[in-house]
């Protein structure tokens, strides 16, 4: 079956510009994470989904960052005022929550946004 | 704020012998912890994990001992194979308080044919 698939996989954008990444989680899965990964770093946590709603995002830096999953499946990530800082990796994962358990999480491939 | 730290970069190991990837963390609220293994251009996939309620796992050549006292756990790969040379997060998670997971900086594993 198909994984996580995210889009674009590469985005170059100039600082002060809008950006949306997609993210197609794999079907079925309820809940649906966004991460940012910099050079030489772990994933850093963004924003969590469960559903439609999103039941954890602290990990978004300011409020420049929004991410939406209106019907549950796909979610969207938009960046506004892209900052030279907001360069990285934007990974998407999805995963079953199964009770008891924080459940294996399967990863996309990534965005890598560049912003000059 | 570290709350997922390993303190090794990267690690090189012969083919043959044993890996250690080691983990600390500072959250005694953590209650689930993973480990995931990358390749470059890929994202993390899954690779083995444990609860708070056991002290080790096992799978395969993959075994992950969970010291909750200390704070500490670690990845065992016997024996270490070349298609093993990767980076390897190790996270943690605290369930009950959802499903926030948090990652550490990464080991990157060279294992020499």
């Amino acid at each position: 079956g198909a994984g996580v698939s995210q889009t674009p996989s590469n985005k170059v954008t100039e600082k002060g510009k809008y950006v949306e990444l997609r993210c197609d989680p794999i079907s079925g899965h309820t809940a649906l994470y966004w991460y940012r990964q910099s050079l030489g770093q772990g994933p850093e946590f963004l924003i969590y989904f469960q559903g439609t709603g999103a039941a954890d995002d602290s990990g978004l830096p300011n409020d420049r960052f929004f991410a939406v999953r209106p019907e549950g499946s796909v979610s969207t990530l938009k960046i506004q005022r892209t900052e030279r800082g907001d360069s990285a990796v934007y990974l998407c994962a999805s995963s079953l929550t199964l009770s008891g358990s924080a459940g294996e999480q399967f990863f996309g491939p990534g965005t890598r946004l560049t912003v000059l | 704020d570290q709350q997922v730290k390993q303190n090794s970069p990267s690690l090189s190991v012969q083919e043959g012998r044993i890996s250690i990837l080691n983990c600390d963390y500072t959250n005694s609220m953590f209650d689930y912890f993973l480990w995931y293994k990358k390749y470059p251009a890929e994202g993390p996939t899954f690779l083995i994990s444990i609860s708070s309620i056991k002290d080790k796992n096992e799978d395969g050549r993959f075994t992950v001992f969970l010291n909750k006292s200390a704070k500490h756990l670690s990845l065992h790969i016997v024996p270490s194979q070349p298609g093993d040379s990767a980076v390897y997060f190790c996270a943690a998670s605290e369930v009950t308080g959802g499903f926030k997971t948090i990652f550490g900086a990464g080991t990157r594993l060279f294992v020499k044919a």
